[in-house]
């Protein structure tokens, strides 16, 4: 299968600063990727979708001055957690589509996703 | 009402029991429905996929899909103790369209 890598896995930081986090497909061009929140038992929320060379189009309810998102190549995204505060903790997953066809079952064209990032801020 | 409902459980078995997982939801626009499992601290992995409504076996699993009653189902037989994980549904208006997922259910099966 395709592979998502995220970097870090895991970040702590004060409240107050900003946090960036990588999504990286490692074997296949993602045109579009998605990034995810999850709170402890709750379910994935997305949050905004970010097409290559285009600004995210980000879901109901999410600042989009407080979580950048930057999709500058085929093979990378990012996410900036900026002012992070105590409530933003939590695990933060993306996913990337495949451009290229990978992953196309039938009609339903699969995400696939990274293994997440864990953020606390204290 | 939430557009999907999946009960959190946890949930715990028995090694070799059937596990039945369930998921309602409310849009009758989704079209294709998914079954991710999620270890934890890890990210969601695609179990099984299907489009519209019927059944899909891939070995110990079974999707189903009952669109009338918009009400999809997982079953795992013979179920392992390597299948302790969250199980999370999810649902997509389209074949590129964003996916929607359950709360998740927390599986623990017991040796």
């Amino acid at each position: 299968g395709a592979v998502v890598s995220q970097h870090p896995s895991r970040v702590i930081c004060k409240s107050g600063t900003s946090v960036k986090i990588e999504c990286r497909s490692l074997d296949f061009q993602a045109t579009t990727m998605f990034w995810y929140r999850q709170f402890p038992k709750k379910s994935l929320m997305l949050m905004a979708t970010s097409n290559e060379g285009s600004k995210a189009t980000y879901e109901q309810g999410v600042e989009k001055d407080k979580f950048l998102i930057n999709h500058a190549s085929l093979t990378l995204s990012t996410l900036t957690v900026t002012s992070a505060h105590p409530e933003d903790s939590s695990f933060y997953i993306c996913s990337a589509r495949d451009g290229g066809g990978r992953g196309l079952r039938d009609q339903y064209n699969e995400q696939f996703f990274g293994p997440g990032t864990r953020l606390t801020v204290l | 009402q939430k557009e999907v409902e999946q009960d959190p459980g946890p949930l715990s078995v028995p090694e070799g029991a059937i596990v039945s997982l369930n998921c309602t939801y409310s849009n009758s626009a989704f079209q294709y429905f998914m079954w991710y499992r999620q270890y934890s601290r890890k990210g969601p992995e695609l179990l099984m996929y299907t489009y519209s409504s019927g059944n899909k076996e891939d070995g110990r699993f079974t999707a189903q899909v009952d669109k009338s009653s918009k009400y999809i189902s997982l079953f795992i037989r013979d179920s392992q103790p390597s299948d302790s994980a969250t199980y999370l549904c999810a649902m997509s208006g389209g074949s590129n369209y964003k996916l929607t997922f359950g709360k998740g259910t927390l599986l623990t099966v017991n040796p």
